[in-house]
């Protein structure tokens, strides 16, 4: 089964601590992105890759961390300096170069209590 | 920045109208395309128009692209319950490579 996985589903996070979520894809994409979206609010993106140990920013990245050491693997680190963290974020991945569409993960909903 | 922008924010029809949701951008694009979103998921791919083009099909679905006046429309004939949805358009800037802008999306709730 040809996909993208992320976990988990649901995340709760003490505020000070610093959690990582996973995102994981089989398709062969070198193209890989970390989304933010707040209730009822479009896309907002976090950082992307375009190739294994390269990584940009995004419109948000303060708060955030990644790193890409394997193709198929893109995990984001949402640190203490995350003011706002509570949010449902989306992984996706991609061809790169234009015309491509991206596929994207089911999400992790993360709540800071 | 938020390139595109969605009218209207929320659309409630009856089944089997049509529904109408438009996307206004601010660049010169490689390409827009429109994605669903069904509610706590992920996103899912509906179709892409290229900058050269001015209509595109896919089922029930049809797209324009008006690069003079940056803009988009999504059309969705003979609605059904099950489209209904968030509707977000993104697109593909020139200098930007892969990376899409996503506007803030339409909920359309298509009422049985």
């Amino acid at each position: 089964d040809g996909g993208i996985t992320q976990s988990p589903k649901y995340l709760f996070r003490k505020e000070g601590q610093n959690v990582t979520l996973s995102c994981e894809q089989n398709l062969n994409h070198d193209a890989m992105y970390w989304y933010r979206q707040d209730p009822g609010q479009g896309l907002r993106l976090i950082y992307y890759s375009q190739i294994v140990n390269d990584f940009q920013k995004g419109d948000i990245a303060e708060g955030y961390s990644v790193s890409r050491e394997k193709k198929e693997s893109f995990p984001l680190t949402v640190t203490s300096a995350q003011k706002n963290p509570t949010a449902f974020y989306l992984c996706a991945s991609s061809l790169t170069g234009a015309y491509n569409e991206q596929f994207f993960g089911p999400g992790t909903r993360l709540t800071v209590l | 920045s938020q390139q595109g922008e969605e009218d209207p924010q929320a659309l409630s029809i009856q089944e089997g109208e049509n529904a109408t949701m438009n996307c206004s951008y601010k660049t010169s694009i490689n390409n827009l395309q429109w994605y669903r979103q069904n509610s706590g998921r992920g996103l899912v791919h509906l179709i892409l128009i290229r900058s050269n083009e001015r209509e595109k099909h896919s089922g029930r679905l049809r797209v324009t692209l008006d690069t003079s006046k940056k803009s988009s429309s999504l059309l969705i004939t003979a609605s059904r319950a099950a489209d209904t949805a968030s509707y977000f358009c993104a697109t593909d800037a020139e200098t930007s490579g892969s990376r899409l802008t996503f506007g803030e999306g339409t909920q359309l709730t298509v009422n049985p």
